[in-house]
């Protein structure tokens, strides 16, 4: 069973640019939750989708962006990229019978800005 | 909003030393409660979560976390800790309560390193 893909793996972006970021999760999963994980900051909740609706938002400005496709493959999308972006973002699905938090993490898409 | 505090950053065990991981969280409210490990170069995983009834949960490699409500925590524990347990480990809590969906709260994660 194929687990949750992430790509690109890495990226490296200028200041200014825009990123978007692919999530493939595991077939049958419907959830996807993104965070950004830094050596500062840990592990921070980005958004959570549910059939193709957020339905949960972190405490992020609104450059960081998000959308889930039909067949629940997600993207996000950050805008005007800042040094501080540099992270390594994770993907996360899961299904009503994984339980509520009961995750599969992709490996990660690490963003460096320079 | 909920926060999680991993007291321990850093810890280094021998071989076959116990191990006791602290895990606080500030809710009042009901709380679903997970660890989660991530092995050198390797994704995120849960190790074992509890959502209600016997607060002893017993997880993945013989890992186990004790949920204590009076002292909003959930220590995690492993009687004998094996190289193989080298890892960072990260605590994390869901408030149902709050509309939190899935949405998870991690603590700052404690580096294990396991001398042979």
């Amino acid at each position: 069973k194929a687990g949750v893909t992430q790509t690109p793996r890495y990226l490296i972006k200028t200041r200014g640019q825009q990123v978007t970021l692919s999530c493939s999760p595991i077939s049958g999963h419907r959830s996807v939750s993104w965070y950004q994980q830094t050596p500062g900051q840990g592990l921070q909740f980005l958004f959570e989708y549910f059939s193709e609706t957020q339905r949960n938002k972190g405490n992020f400005p609104g450059r960081f962006s998000g959308r889930q496709f039909s067949n629940s493959r997600s993207e996000m999308n950050v805008s005007t990229l800042e040094l501080g972006d540099s992270a390594l973002y994770l993907c996360a699905s899961s299904s009503p019978g994984t339980g509520v938090g009961g995750y599969t993490f992709g490996s990660g898409t690490r963003l460096t800005v320079v | 909003a909920q926060s999680v505090s991993q007291h321990n950053h850093h810890v280094i065990l021998s071989e076959a030393a116990s191990l006791e991981l602290g895990c606080n969280y500030s809710y009042g409210g009901t709380v679903n409660l997970f660890w989660y490990v991530q092995y050198p170069g390797q994704h995120l995983q849960l190790l074992l979560k509890y959502f209600s009834g016997d607060p002893l949960v017993k997880g993945i490699k013989g890992f186990e976390a004790e949920f204590i409500k009076s002292k909003f925590s959930f220590n995690l524990r492993k009687p004998s800790v094996q190289w193989s347990d080298t890892a960072e480990y990260f605590c994390a809590v869901n408030a149902p309560g709050n509309n939190a969906g899935n949405m998870l709260t991690f603590g700052g994660g404690t580096r294990l390193m396991v001398k042979p």
